[in-house]
């Protein structure tokens, strides 16, 4: 089955400074990949998906990259904000395969320092 | 909060004792899930029902059970024979058994007495 790897694990930034978060997938046959923000005490929430046939994809502060041949994706925030401080899950599946086919990261504590 | 509403927030199990965790939608989303989250783990699926009245095991059933009665609700319970149930469960839906994208509800948190 799919197994994803997701560092680091706790990450500090400044405000204002960029944050990068890295997931490496082992199943060559996935082609989703979204990831999820989790504030205290609330639930997770999408912020940004891509699929296979698309090396990059951005919104506002938030982008997410994506190497194929690697079996890595990434996810970018810039210009960091105190609002941006959550835990981040990334998650790989086949698409069309059904949220059940999700196979999630372990999570990477944001912080983000004023 | 509207969408996917769970309840109690807050739970407490005394030992040997069945206890069902809530979850309604009113999305009209056909899919439904239950995950387990613990502390420095990913998200781990438990059951899901791609439409009423069916349902399936996912990657960690053991010592849980479902229903799938009604399209709006899909409540999980964790039976004595879990072990180690404290942890914080998360439903989820989504808008049919093709759709990746999940909604989640707030949360239960589950702790053993």
């Amino acid at each position: 089955g799919e197994n994803v790897e997701q560092h680091p694990s706790t990450l500090s930034v400044q405000e204002g400074d960029s944050a990068v978060i890295k997931c490496t997938y082992s199943d060559s046959a996935s082609n989703y990949f979204p990831w999820y923000k989790q504030e205290l005490g609330k639930r997770p929430q999408l912020i940004i998906d891509i699929r296979s046939n698309v090396g990059e994809k951005k919104d506002q502060r938030i982008a997410v990259t994506l190497n194929k041949t690697a079996k890595h994706f990434s996810l970018h925030i810039t210009e960091t904000q105190p609002e941006d401080s959550a835990v981040y899950f990334c998650a790989a599946s086949y698409s069309g395969g059904g949220a059940d086919g999700l196979t999630f990261g372990k999570g990477t504590h944001l912080i983000i320092q004023p | 909060d509207g969408g996917i509403t769970q309840s109690p927030k807050y739970l407490f199990r005394k030992e040997g004792q069945n206890v069902t965790l809530s979850c309604e939608q009113n999305l009209n989303h056909d899919a439904m899930y239950w995950y387990r989250q613990d502390p420095g783990q990913g998200l781990r699926l438990i059951y899901y029902s791609q439409i009423v009245n069916d349902f399936q095991k996912g990657d960690i059933a053991e010592g849980y059970s479902v229903s799938r009665e009604k399209k709006e609700s899909f409540p999980l319970t964790v039976t004595s024979a879990q072990k180690n149930p404290t942890a914080f469960y998360l439903c989820a839906s989504s808008m049919d058994r093709g759709d990746e994208k999940l909604f989640f509800g707030s949360g239960t948190q589950l702790s053993v007495l």
